[in-house]
Parts: structure tokens; sequence; C-alpha cells
């Protein structure tokens, strides 16, 4: 079974500052795709950024990227320049699929971010 | 405008008493799917859908059932709810292909009481 974890329930950075987000994942398949959710207010999930894991070069969207580390099956989110509309909660998401076609998004428990005016 | 649509958006029930939220689609995907959202649990899958006529079980699909009669709508169906149902509840679909994203709906609050 595939599991996601972030150790981070809550973080707060003061705006304009840089901040990262931890997620670690477990799993024996070989090819996956990895994937941070943002979850604002308004409880709609926004997909932030996305990750094939078999390519090495890291994924980047504007002021999002991750540092995917394949052996150590971490994928970290770092956001640059911090903006208050980045208060939200995170969610790490990993996603492999049975024989059967299942598309299922493993989540993790959630990052909650605070940007500090 | 693509989007998924959820209804109702809130709902406080009883015990017991079956209720359907609504899942609709206007993007023709063929896979569509039902998490449900609670603290420090973060989304878990509760059924999916491949195709019409197509479904099969999550990580948690006891107490809940599904139908695909039309490529568009995915309702969850709640026979006799209790109250740890009680979560937030978010539809799914994307085309498929693995890295195509998922889009999902606005999300449904159920209170069972």
């Amino acid at each position: 079974a595939q599991t996601v974890t972030q150790s981070q329930p809550e973080m707060s950075v003061q705006e304009a500052e840089t901040v990262t987000l931890s997620c670690t994942y477990d799993t024996s398949e070989s090819n996956y795709y990895l994937f941070w959710y943002k979850q604002p207010p308004s409880r709609q999930m926004i997909l932030v950024i996305r990750q094939e894991a078999y390519k090495q070069q890291n994924a980047t969207e504007n002021r999002f990227s991750v540092n995917f580390q394949k052996a150590a099956k971490s994928f970290s989110l770092k956001i640059s320049d911090s903006q208050l509309g980045d208060t939200a909660m995170y969610f790490c998401a990993f996603m492999t699929w049975s024989n059967f076609g299942n598309e299922k998004l493993t989540f993790g428990t959630g990052t909650r971010l605070t940007i500090i005016p | 405008e693509a989007q998924v649509t959820q209804n109702p958006r809130y709902l406080i029930t009883v015990t017991g008493k079956k209720l359907t939220v609504t899942c609709s689609q206007n993007m023709n995907h063929e896979y569509m799917s039902w998490y449900r959202q609670d603290p420090g649990l973060g989304l878990r899958q509760i059924y999916y859908s491949m195709n019409v006529e197509v479904t099969d079980k999550g990580d948690v699909p006891e107490g809940y059932k599904v139908s695909r009669k039309e490529k568009r709508n995915f309702p969850l169906i709640l026979e006799s709810p209790s109250p740890n149902q009680t979560s937030l509840y978010f539809c799914a679909s994307s085309s498929g292909g693995g890295l195509d994203e998922q889009y999902f709906g606005p999300g449904t609050r159920l209170t069972v009481t």
C-alpha cells in the first residue's frame, strides 16, 4: 500500500519570504506521479504542481517548485516570494494505477500554511 | 467553462434517512471518483468509475453506493447515513492517462445527526 506523509501540520511565514513544505511517500511502484494541491478557505482543491517519477528534472510553475528525490522518496514544495493568497492547506498526493485503471490519488494529511502580512 | 458540479453544497440530515449527492462534469471525462476529507486524514477515495457502468470500490466504500448510467454523472448514495459519515465530500474527474489533471468539484459538506 502507498502512503504519503506530511510531517508539518502547520507552518507560517512572513509575506515575500520563501517556505518549503515537506512530503515523503512510500511505494514499491516504479512508475507514478506526484502532485501538490492547494485548498484555500473556499475548500476548492487546486492543482499547484505535478511531477512524473521518471523525470529527473524538478518541476516548476512560476513561484512554485519542487525538490524531487526519488531514491529518498521525498517530494518537497518550495514557494518563493510568498503572497497572502498562498494561505491555504497544502496536500501532497501520489498517484499510481492498478491493473484496472484506478487513477487513485493517495493524499497526505496536509500542511496548513499561513502567510503573515 | 470546464467544471465539475456537486449538489447540494451543504446538507444536514438525520441518521438513516437516505440521501444522494449528485456530481456532474461537462468535459466528457471517462474517469470519475469520490473522496471524503476528514481532519487529520487527508482525502480518501470512496468509489471510482472508469466509464459508464464500470465502477469499483476505493479505500473506504462501506456505507456508500454509486452508479454511472451516463458518462457525465456519478452520484454518491448513502442508503442509511450514520454520524461517522459526517465529512466533506469531493467528486473528481479526468480524461485518464495518469498525469492528466483531476478536476475536483467544489465539495459537499455533509452532517449526519
